[in-house]
């Protein structure tokens, strides 16, 4: 399967414990997205990296979140002290470089889904 | 922070009708407007895409239709499957920023 990879698909933890995610994207897709998704709700941006800089930041990313791509290719998002309010599905996307209609496409992950006790 | 409002919450259609989901947009620098599909415990998965260049795209059973002046979308699902079950969400991208707003989602149940 040559689709973006997440791990673990599942993580309970319990209130102030700190998590780490991992997104793989599409082998050549040089830029990379976090979103978050609740119930009910579409996803929301987190953050952008273009190979391995971090570009973008909503304001929804707290103090408390932390994403690298250290060598432009997977990436991490931390969660440190999480609250209960931070259960929810965390989406990674990846792009490719080129232009035109492919600019803009997004190949999401399966996603994490986030419960915190 | 949602700037694309997605309409209706819930669809229930027959086998063989026409699903429609409509989307709204407030940003006329938008310039890239997707439709993704999400099946429960799946990540969204693209299904088609329109630059505001043209008013209608259609790719299969599955057609976009584009109103820049109303800053409105929508897709059109014909003879609909109890396969295409699922929730739609329209989103909405502006070149050179790289936030994709989504709207809120619409669950759909075809029924047989």
């Amino acid at each position: 399967d040559t689709g973006v990879s997440q791990d673990p698909r599942h993580k309970i933890t319990k209130r102030g414990q700190n998590v780490t995610f991992r997104c793989d994207p599409i082998s050549e897709h040089n830029r990379l997205y976090w979103y978050r998704q609740t119930l009910g709700q579409g996803p929301e941006f987190l953050t952008y990296f273009q190979n391995e800089a971090q570009l973008e930041k909503s304001r929804l990313l707290s103090d408390r979140f932390s994403a690298e791509r250290p060598k432009g290719s997977f990436s991490t998002l931390e969660i440190q002290r999480t609250e209960q309010g931070d259960s929810a599905m965390y989406l990674c996307a990846s792009s490719p470089r080129t232009g035109g209609m492919l600019y803009n496409e997004q190949f999401f992950g399966p996603g994490t889904r986030l419960t915190v006790l | 922070q949602q700037q694309v409002k997605q309409s209706p919450q819930s669809l229930i259609v027959q086998k063989g009708g026409i699903s429609i989901i409509n989307c709204a947009y407030e940003n006329t620098a938008f310039d890239y407007f997707p439709w993704y599909q999400q099946f429960p415990g799946k990540g969204p998965a693209l299904l088609i895409a329109i630059r505001p260049d043209v008013s209608e795209k259609k790719e299969g059973r599955f057609t976009i239709s584009f109103n820049k002046s109303a800053k409105q979308f929508s897709l059109h699902i014909m003879d609909s499957q109890p396969g295409d079950s699922a929730t739609y969400f329209c989103a909405a991208n502006e070149r050179g920023v790289n936030d994709m707003r989504f709207g809120a989602g619409t669950r759909l149940t075809v029924k047989p």
